[in-house]
Formats: C-alpha cells, structure tokens, sequence
C-alpha cells in the first residue's frame, strides 16, 4: 500500500513571496489533514477535509493561507505571502474517515522563509 | 480545551535498558491517547493508541504505554532499548469537541546510546 505522498520536500522562498504544497493521501482515504509544525514544537492542525468539504479550519490564517481538496482526492496548501514565520515543516496525513483513530503521515514539506 | 505535557525535552538511555517516555494529560471526558514516532526527514508514524479496556496498550517495534488515570499518565515504554529507537516522540490526545482532531504534546527526543 502506498503511503501519503508530498511534494515538494523542500523549498526556500523570500518573505512576501508565495508558495503551493502537493500532497497525494492514501488510496480511498476520505479524511485529509494538514499540519504545521514549527521547529520545537508538535504539529498543530491547519485543515481537515472530509472527502472535498471542509470540517475544520479553526486555526488557519485565513488572510494569507488557503487549501483546497478538488475530487476529493489531492490536495494543494498555498501561502501567499508569506512570512518569516511560517518557516515549518508542513505535514499531510489522511484517515480513512474522520472518525478513524489512525492518521497516516507523508514525509512532509520543509519550508523556510527567508 | 484537551492537551498533553510531555515535560522531558530530551530522554537519554543506554542500549539494553529500559526506557520511559513521559506524558500527562489533561482532558474532559475520557482521553483517547495516542503516541508517534518521527525520525529524521520523514513524517509521524502510529505506534500506539488508547481508547478503552486494558491500561497497558501495546504497540508497534515492541513499544507500550501504561494508561494512568489516577495520575492521567500516559508514559510510554520499551523493555530494552535500541540504538534504532533514537528518534522524536510525540503524545497526542483526541479532542472530543469540534471535529475529534489530535492535539499534539511538543516532543520528546530520545537518545540511545550504544
């Protein structure tokens, strides 16, 4: 079984500058979540996505970050523009449905804002 | 609001002892408690959850956490450690308001020495 793919795995972009991240989540896996996690610190949820809905987006910045899960399947993260302080690791993960204990990660995107 | 504590920064142990990795939690209603392991350059992998029935909760690559609720603990442990084992640890607890998403304690690294 594949696992959660995600690309790039790396980028570095100037403050103000945008930036998009791919990710690929498990075969039939309903539920997709993206996280940030900023270095010291434990991944905190930006999204959730339930098939190409959205169930939660409490604690994303709105003003600068958007995400969207087109057929349910894909999904792209963008930040524009960006900050110095979204330097991060951004992970994907995906359940099989939201009610699903087990959250399946991909390697993550290394983001840094210079 | 749920949250875990992980209050060691950092867990050094010898090859071939035991280890134990500390997490408290805090939670309203019963806690559903999960531990991953992240190593370098790669995503968050499942090793254990808790949700009912017995305290002790085994996981994988030969990891258990002991559930406390007297002292709402969720340590986890391993008999007898590996150099491999040497990685980031992170507890998490489902928050059962909103969308059951996980709230992630802010790591632990273990260190295991040859």
């Amino acid at each position: 079984e594949a696992g959660v793919a995600q690309s790039p795995r790396y980028k570095i972009i100037e403050k103000r500058q945008s930036v998009a991240f791919w990710c690929n989540p498990i075969s039939g896996h309903a539920t997709l979540y993206w996280y940030q996690q900023i270095l010291g610190q434990g991944p905190k949820l930006l999204i959730q996505f339930q098939n190409n809905g959205v169930v939660d987006d409490s604690q994303l910045p709105k003003d600068r970050f958007s995400a969207e899960r087109l057929k349910g399947v894909d999904s792209t993260l963008k930040i524009q523009p960006a900050k110095l302080e979204d330097s991060a690791v951004y992970l994907c993960a995906s359940s099989l449905d939201g009610s699903s204990y087990e959250q399946y990660f991909g390697p993550g995107t290394r983001l840094t804002v210079t | 609001a749920q949250s875990v504590a992980q209050p060691e920064d950092q867990v050094n142990v010898a090859e071939g002892n035991p280890l134990t990795v500390k997490c408290t939690y805090s939670v309203s209603g019963n806690p559903y408690l999960f531990w991953y392991v992240q190593y370098p350059n790669r995503g968050l992998q499942f090793l254990l959850k808790y949700i009912t029935g017995d305290n002790l909760v085994k996981g994988s690559y030969g990891f258990e956490a002991e559930f406390n609720k007297s002292q709402t603990s969720f340590h986890l442990k391993k008999p007898s450690a590996l150099v491999s084992d040497s990685a980031l640890y992170f507890c998490a607890v489902r928050d059962h308001t909103g969308f059951q998403k996980l709230v992630f304690g802010t790591g632990t690294r273990l260190l295991v020495s040859p």
